[in-house]
């Protein structure tokens, strides 16, 4: 199984950049890299999803390396309204073995 | 807003009760999941419907747990002689068809306190 390992929690001042690091080692030729964000008590949110390269939306980038090992989810410019749990997934839609949340990066984004 | 919606947003129960949850997912979405979270844990994964179809089903749900979608449409999660163990919050999201990894649209939960 493509195991994620992201770190349990990161701190931040606002307006700094924060990355945050997910290993998949194991990661399969079928398998997206998947990125969500949660706040407490509702439902996770989701915000990028990329096989490889760099993906950017407008809310956050992702960065994966050529050997898709691993990956880094940057936000740009955080806000005390960044502060969330963050969840990184690999897998491909149909093989909900890999359909793994963990218990993510919690981010602390402090004024 | 067409997002996830789900009902009740929160339900109290007696333990040995029967609870069923909605859940209406986005309407052109056809995969739909259910999902429990407990306090400082992911969610976890419990079932997964294509369609009308239920095509995957966690080995760790008891089988008091059922789901069902008659129509392809709305979900719904059903607890049977609910125990204390089975307080947590309860999640559904729906996919696009044309989605290829983990994309998922979440509703904001169904709480359930099992008293």
């Amino acid at each position: 199984l493509a195991k994620t390992t992201q770190p349990i929690s990161m701190d931040s001042y606002e307006g700094q950049e924060v990355n945050i690091t997910c290993s998949h080692n194991n990661i399969a030729t079928n398998d997206y890299i998947t990125w969500y964000q949660q706040f407490p008590s509702q439902g996770p949110r989701f915000i990028i999803q990329g096989y490889k390269t760099k993906v950017t939306n407008e809310v956050a980038s992702l960065f994966i390396p050529a050997d898709r090992k691993s990956s880094t989810l940057s936000l740009p410019r955080v806000s005390l309204s960044d502060t969330a749990v963050y969840y990184c997934l690999v897998g491909d839609m149909y093989n909900t073995d890999k359909l793994i949340f963990g218990t993510g990066t919690r981010l602390q984004v402090f004024p | 807003d067409t997002g996830v919606s789900q009902d009740p947003r929160h339900k109290i129960t007696k333990r040995g009760q029967n609870v069923t949850f909605r859940c209406d997912p986005i309407s052109e979405h056809n995969r739909l999941y259910w999902y429990r979270q407990t306090l400082g844990q992911g969610p976890e994964f419990l079932t997964y419907f294509q369609n009308e179809a239920q095509l995957e089903k966690s080995r760790l749900l008891s089988d008091r747990f059922s789901a069902e979608r008659p129509k392809g449409s709305f979900s719904t999660l059903e607890i049977q002689r609910t125990e204390q163990g089975d307080s947590a919050m309860y999640l559904c999201a729906s996919s696009p068809r044309e989605g290829k990894g983990y994309e998922q649209y979440f509703g904001p939960g169904t709480r359930l306190t099992v008293t």
